[in-house]
């Protein structure tokens, strides 16, 4: 069974552009949720969609935005890059959430605004 | 704000003895709480889970603690191998949203 995939793994962006992250599911999962992790701030939950409606979010201005496809898929933006928006964005699947179904992790896409 | 707190950033312990992670909250709505592990350049895995109903879970040589009037969760290996060195997040959720702790790294010594 295949994993979380994230793609890209690896980006450089300057302040100011826009950058688009993309995660696949595990097969089957209906939830996928997005964290941001940093050192000293540990892992922060972005949102979460599930059935292509998101379900849950966290607190990120507006510039975090996020959207779940028909197929599970997910994708999460950011406009308007700021220095503190490098991190390691993280992206986790489940079957039916937290509850239903431990978090599956992605490698993650690690994001350097320069 | 933070609801989850991992007091410890880091920890050695010698191979074979016990190994004890330390996670405080300040919530007490959290109902689920779940610890995970993450080695570098992998994301986090699913190591072990307790409901807020419980006060002990045991899965081989991983044991979870809740105590729910300390509002202190803790994580026991028995007996830690250099294979468990890794950074451990704890993490609590109420209505499907989890907050995790910063994460404290764990060293075996061999």
């Amino acid at each position: 069974k295949a994993g979380v995939t994230q793609t890209p793994r690896y980006l450089i962006k300057t302040r100011g552009q826009q950058v688009t992250l993309s995660c696949s599911p595990i097969s089957g999962h209906r939830s996928v949720s997005w964290y941001q992790q940093t050192p000293g701030q540990g892992l922060q939950f972005l949102f979460e969609y599930f059935s292509e409606t998101q379900r849950n979010k966290g607190n990120f201005p507006g510039r975090f935005s996020g959207r779940q496809f028909s197929n599970s898929r997910s994708e999460m933006n950011v406009s308007t890059l700021e220095l503190g928006d490098s991190a390691l964005y993280l992206c986790a699947s489940s079957y039916g959430g937290v509850r239903a179904g431990e978090l599956f992790f992605g490698e993650g896409s690690r994001l350097t605004v320069l | 704000d933070q609801q989850v707190k991992q007091n410890s950033p880091s920890l050695s312990v010698q191979e074979g003895r016990i190994s004890i992670l330390n996670c405080d909250y300040t919530n007490s709505m959290f109902d689920y709480f779940l610890w995970y592990k993450k080695y570098p350049a992998e994301g986090p895995t699913f190591l072990i889970s307790i409901s807020s109903i419980k006060d002990k879970n045991e899965d081989g040589r991983f044991t979870v603690f809740l105590n729910k009037s300390a509002k202190h969760l803790s994580l026991h290996i028995v007996p830690s191998q250099p294979g468990d060195s890794a950074v451990y997040f704890c993490a609590a959720s109420v209505e499907e949203k989890l907050t995790f702790g910063t994460g404290t790294r764990l060293t075996i010594i061999p």
